[in-house]
């Protein structure tokens, strides 16, 4: 089947320091996956962060960045230097571009609090 | 985002009828209905594809969609459960391969009592 990882429920970092988010994906069935990173603030919808669509290039948006590794299936997401206003829910998400519609995949979502 | 507009954000039911409704703006092809229970990820409920219904997950039959027109979406819900105690978020996507993304509304957010 098809179905995404993250391994990291919650996660706390104090603010300024580096974070990572690790997410790998699985699919029998997708020939060319798309990969995402979506997030979620408090009382908000899911928001895009950022996409790639394309094996081994990497996407980035507000100083995150991620990766598709085609080999390892993953796609982790970093940023440097994380502020409190980074404190959200973020989901990876596998997609599936059929013709018209999108038939994606998300992770069970990684809660990130940022300590000031 | 104020492209997609759902209505209303809070509900609080007993066991009664109800309807949510989704409106984008953005001229997108495709509507879908997802819900997000406490602690887990968004789940496909329904997907319009230029009106037409054409995914179906393993929903319970109280849940009825309807797209009256292509930047419409309703969810229509009887007697609800207490399991059903969710946010419901509508979202759209273009027809066009090269945009490839999900664009969500800010939910629907259901508590049963």
């Amino acid at each position: 089947g098809d179905s995404v990882t993250q391994t990291e429920g919650q996660v706390t970092v104090s603010e300024s320091k580096s974070l990572i988010i690790n997410c790998t994906y699985s699919t029998t069935s997708i020939a060319y996956p798309n990969l995402f990173w979506y997030v979620r603030y408090p009382g908000e919808g899911l928001q895009l962060l950022l996409k790639v669509i394309t094996a081994g290039q990497k996407g980035s948006s507000r100083g995150f960045e991620a990766t598709y590794n085609k080999e390892t299936t993953s796609f982790h997401l970093q940023k440097a230097s994380v502020q409190e206003s980074d404190s959200a829910v973020y989901y990876c998400a596998l997609g599936d571009q059929n013709t018209g519609y999108q038939n994606f995949y998300f992770g069970k979502g990684t809660s990130l609090t940022v300590i000031p | 985002n104020t492209k997609i507009t759902q209505s209303p954000r809070y509900l609080i039911l007993g066991r009664a009828n109800k309807s949510l409704e989704c409106e984008q703006h953005l001229g997108h092809n495709a509507m879908y209905w997802y819900k997000q229970s406490a602690e887990k990820p968004p789940e496909l409920m329904f997907l319009y594809n230029l009106k037409q219904l054409i995914r179906n997950e393993t929903v319970p039959s109280r849940f009825i969609p309807e797209c009256p027109d292509s930047s419409k979406l309703l969810l229509h819900i009887s007697a609800v459960d207490p399991e059903d105690s969710a946010v419901y978020f509508c979202a759209s996507s273009r027809r066009d391969r090269d945009t490839g993304q999900l664009y969500f509304g800010e939910g629907s957010k259901l508590t049963v009592l």
